[in-house]
């Protein structure tokens, strides 16, 4: 299977805590976007990146989290000192342009105690 | 500023009967259109998009969606419902001229289909 892969699937932490979530995109798909999905709601924008570029921040993005997606291919998300706020599960997704369909990973759930 | 409504919560239908997921979009320009579905403790599984062209949407698993303009709506149709439909079905929209392609989903509709 080629699709959108993330690492850990599930992660539990405490608050204050640093964590850090990966996401693997399909093959030669450029873009590179990460979500946030909280009980009850859709997915909300967080971040893109076009290649090594991240071109986009929402304001849901605070100074603890960054992102970074080194060589163009794998990216990271780093949340530090944790909070409970920050519980939901992360998604990645991967398209190879902007007209193109979003494929999505399996998302990791977050619960921060 | 372009927005997403999904009307209903949950939608319960019986095996076989048809299943309409309704979704409402408001935008300042021309809208790309996405359904998606999550299955439980999964991610979002892409089922079918309008971006130009004939308004009838074929997309995965025998569902369709009718874009409507003048009703700023992007229903999402299946017409015999299977007990495997039941799941979260999320609306998504994002502009043309949006060159960075993000997207802006709905709240969800649950659906569930009884045997």
């Amino acid at each position: 299977d080629t699709g959108v892969s993330q690492d850990p699937r599930h992660k539990i932490t405490k608050r204050g805590q640093n964590v850090t979530f990966r996401c693997d995109p399909i093959s030669e798909h450029n873009r590179l976007y990460w979500y946030r999905q909280t009980l009850g709601q859709g997915p909300e924008f967080l971040t893109y990146f076009q290649n090594e570029a991240q071109l986009e921040k929402s304001r849901l993005l605070s100074d603890r989290f960054s992102a970074e997606r080194p060589k163009g291919s794998f990216s990271t998300l780093e949340i530090q000192r944790t909070e409970q706020g920050d519980s939901a599960m992360y998604l990645c997704a991967s398209s190879p342009g902007t007209q193109e369909t979003q494929y999505f990973g399996p998302g990791t759930r977050l619960l921060v105690l | 500023a372009q927005s997403v409504a999904q009307p209903e919560d949950q939608v319960n239908v019986a095996e076989g009967n048809p299943l309409t997921v309704k979704c409402t979009y408001s935008v300042s320009g021309n809208p790309y259109l996405f359904w998606y579905v999550q299955y439980p403790n999964r991610g979002l599984q892409f089922l079918l998009k309008y971006i130009t062209g004939d308004n009838l949407v074929k997309g995965s698993y025998g569902f369709e969606a009718e874009f409507n303009k003048s009703q700023t709506s992007f229903h999402l149709k299946k017409p015999s419902a299977l007990v495997s439909d039941s799941a979260l079905y999320f609306c998504a929209v994002r502009l043309f001229t949006d060159s960075w392609g993000k997207l802006q989903f709905g709240a969800g509709t649950q659906v569930v289909v009884t045997p």
